[in-house]
């Protein structure tokens, strides 16, 4: 596979469920992202990781928990999420979050998440 | 804090139409901006990254064009077909603290009909 992959592609959950989104870069970039999509709003940049560090949390609230096992993998755990968290969330890949001439984001096809 | 606003927010064409999607921005100190197309519940697809040193970029039928001092871009669409309909996206990128970041506009839905 190629470029940057996102399982599910839907999911549907309650509000008392615990699931995860995955995010898999073949690029070999460094840093990875999370955006969250919703209806009549401008994406939103949720996390950020560079090189497995987590250095951007865009005051995004504890009940999504994002991982970075390594460079190519990226987690978004979710717990106790509420109806107005149903949105497409994102997930980006670049060389590297800190030097602008290497910032060019790749994008994966997006989990649409539905909470019921 | 920078904002990213794109005019119009929705624009239906007939086929064959040239067009132009609007960008603006509210801080010009960036270092590029990239247009992107999404289809329906899609990801991103780049189209043209312009530098801020640069004037313009082009792409077969699509050229778009970066006015830094006045916190403009367009992205020009020449001959539309019915497959450039989908939402067009403008995104600005700018230091943040200690990461780069994209910020993006709410995108243009443009429908090109047969």
């Amino acid at each position: 596979e190629t470029g940057v992959t996102q399982t599910p592609r839907h999911l549907v959950m309650g509000m008392t469920n615990k699931k995860s989104l995955k995010c898999e870069q073949h690029l070999g970039h460094n840093a990875m992202y999370w955006y969250k999509q919703s209806a009549k709003k401008p994406l939103e940049l949720m996390f950020v990781y560079n090189f497995k560090e987590q250095t951007e949390n865009n005051s995004v609230p504890s009940r999504f928990s994002p991982e970075c096992p390594n460079s190519s993998h990226l987690f978004l755990h979710l717990h106790t999420l509420q109806p107005e968290d149903s949105a497409l969330y994102l997930c980006a890949s670049s060389q590297d979050a800190v030097a602008a001439s290497s910032y060019e984001q790749y994008f994966g096809p997006g989990t649409r998440l539905t909470v019921t | 804090k920078q904002e990213v606003t794109q005019i119009p927010a929705a624009l239906s064409v007939p086929e064959g139409e040239n067009l132009v999607l609007n960008c603006s921005f509210t801080d010009s100190a960036i270092y590029n901006l990239q247009w992107f197309r999404q289809d329906p519940g899609k990801g991103l697809t780049s189209l043209l990254l312009i530098q801020s040193s640069q004037r313009e970029q082009t792409s077969g039928r699509l050229n778009a064009s970066l006015d830094k001092s006045s916190g403009r871009s367009t992205l020009y669409i020449a001959a539309s077909q019915p497959g450039d309909s989908a939402t067009y996206l403008c995104a600005v990128f700018y230091s943040g603290g200690s990461n780069y970041k994209l910020t993006f506009g709410k995108g243009t839905l443009l429908t090109v009909n047969p």
